[in-house]
């Protein structure tokens, strides 16, 4: 089965800290994406990436940004965390893209204080 | 920009054994479909993946949709307590290196 980790599964960060949070995966994927989840609005695209070493822009990359350094390994960074930064982050691969199943991590709980 | 409706919108309480179908409506031609369970506080698990829009089946699960009408539906027969929990879709975006598109997901709660 896929297998999509991430680290930390919670963390308590302060307002203007810097946070990264790190997804792995070991299914030989190309395509990797980092959502945030609140309620009432399901699940939002942040950044994606579909090659190491690039990274594009999502629907709400506004005070994120991200590295994919290798295949495995996508990062979302926090440079200066803010309140509304407070949600659950998901990092998801997938190898075609869309046009084929994506498979989550298990999640991560942010709150920023 | 391109959106995801799901209806019922919020939420959805069934009696066990009764079938429930939850719906995606979106608001431009799109390529794919597929749809997610997630259990309260849980990750995304995949259901169904529809590409091209064909009928797919998975046990008590069917998804189908209308491509002419941007929509599409997940079909739950005779329902289960454990089918309790959030039903998400997502839709691919061409436009958009295929990036998907998810709604705000349906959350099923299903009685006794």
């Amino acid at each position: 089965e896929a297998a999509v980790t991430q680290s930390p599964r919670s963390k308590v960060a302060v307002t203007g800290g810097k946070v990264t949070l790190s997804c792995h995966q070991t299914n030989n994927h190309d395509y990797m994406y980092w959502y945030r989840q609140d309620t009432g609005h399901g699940l939002r695209l942040i950044h994606y990436s579909y090659v190491a070493d690039s990274t594009e822009k999502g629907d709400i990359p506004d005070g994120y940004k991200a590295s994919r350094p290798s295949q495995e390994n996508f990062s979302l960074i926090l440079e200066l965390a803010s309140l509304s930064q407070t949600a659950v982050y998901f990092c998801a691969s997938s190898d075609e893209g869309g046009e084929d199943t994506q498979y989550f991590g298990p999640g991560t709980r942010l709150l920023v204080l | 920009g391109q959106q995801v409706q799901q209806s019922p919108p919020a939420s959805l309480v069934l009696q066990e054994g009764e079938n429930a179908e939850l719906q995606c409506t979106y608001s431009t031609t799109l390529n794919s479909m597929q749809w997610f369970y997630q259990r309260p506080g849980g990750r995304l698990v995949s259901l169904l993946y529809s590409p091209s829009w064909a009928e797919q089946r998975g046990g008590r699960l069917t998804s189908s949709a209308a491509s002419n009408e941007s929509r599409s539906s997940l079909h739950i027969s005779s329902s289960q307590i454990t089918d309790s929990g959030t039903y998400l879709c997502a839709m691919e975006r061409p436009n958009n290196n295929n990036a998907p598109r998810f709604g705000a997901g349906t959350k099923l709660s299903v009685k006794p």
